[in-house]
């Protein structure tokens, strides 16, 4: 069964520090990874798309990596800022007879404090 | 840029009503989508279109229907509504299905069923 399991489920950081959230995956045959930020009450937003082939996406404060024999991704965040404080979720697709599906983690939910 | 816009943004229906929720979507996108999302779970693929005229069941479709007799608009139907499908509703575009085309969502529809 394709699975995508994020941890950790919540994560309190002081204002200013870094982070860094994992995923995991078994979605096989892999076609790429994404990641969303979702705020409170707001439709998730992209951040960054990952195909097989690419290790490192960055995007602004973001950086994502994904190591595809392992099956792993994480998305550190530097320098965090009040802003940053949402739900982060990690997207997987595979193929599936020619069509594209996704597999949505449940997420990390982020608490930056002042 | 409006994007993708979902109307209405709340409602609170009686176990056994009807309604539609509207989704439409300014960016020419051909393909959009309907996701639920409850706690502690992934969003779930509950219909999605691959263009005007065009519509095909994802993980979760029972007890819904929809149409897309527009490019720009898809519309989810509930013809009984069931406590069980108390839950936030995402609408989502994308240019194609394929790879690096992020999908692009609505800040949802909040729905209750007494």
């Amino acid at each position: 069964k394709n699975q995508v399991e994020q941890s950790p489920q919540s994560l309190i950081i002081l204002e200013g520090k870094n982070c860094t959230l994992q995923c995991n995956y078994t979605v096989s045959p892999f076609s790429n990874l994404r990641w969303y930020k979702q705020d409170t009450g707001r439709g998730p937003v992209s951040l960054t798309i990952m195909t097989f082939s690419e290790n490192t996406k960055s995007n602004g404060r973001y950086t994502a990596t994904l190591d595809a024999d392992t099956k792993q991704s994480s998305l550190h965040i530097t320098a965090s800022q009040l802003s940053d404080s949402a739900s982060y979720i990690c997207v997987v697709s595979f193929s599936n007879f020619g069509n594209e599906k996704l597999t949505f983690g449940t997420g990390t939910r982020l608490t930056i404090i002042p | 840029n409006a994007g993708v816009t979902q109307t209405p943004k709340f409602r609170v229906l009686k176990t056994g009503q009807s309604m539609t929720l509207l989704c439409a979507q300014d960016m020419n996108h051909e393909y959009m989508y309907w996701y639920r999302q409850d706690p502690g779970m992934g969003l779930r693929l509950i219909h999605y279109s691959v263009g005007e005229g065009t519509t095909a069941k994802g993980e979760v479709p029972d007890g819904y229907n929809v149409s897309r007799l527009k490019k720009q608009n898809f519309l989810l139907g509930l013809e009984s509504a069931a406590p069980s499908q108390t839950s936030v509703y995402f609408c989502a575009s994308s240019r194609t299905v394929f790879s690096n085309q992020p999908q692009h969502f609505g800040d949802g529809t909040r729905l209750s069923i007494l």
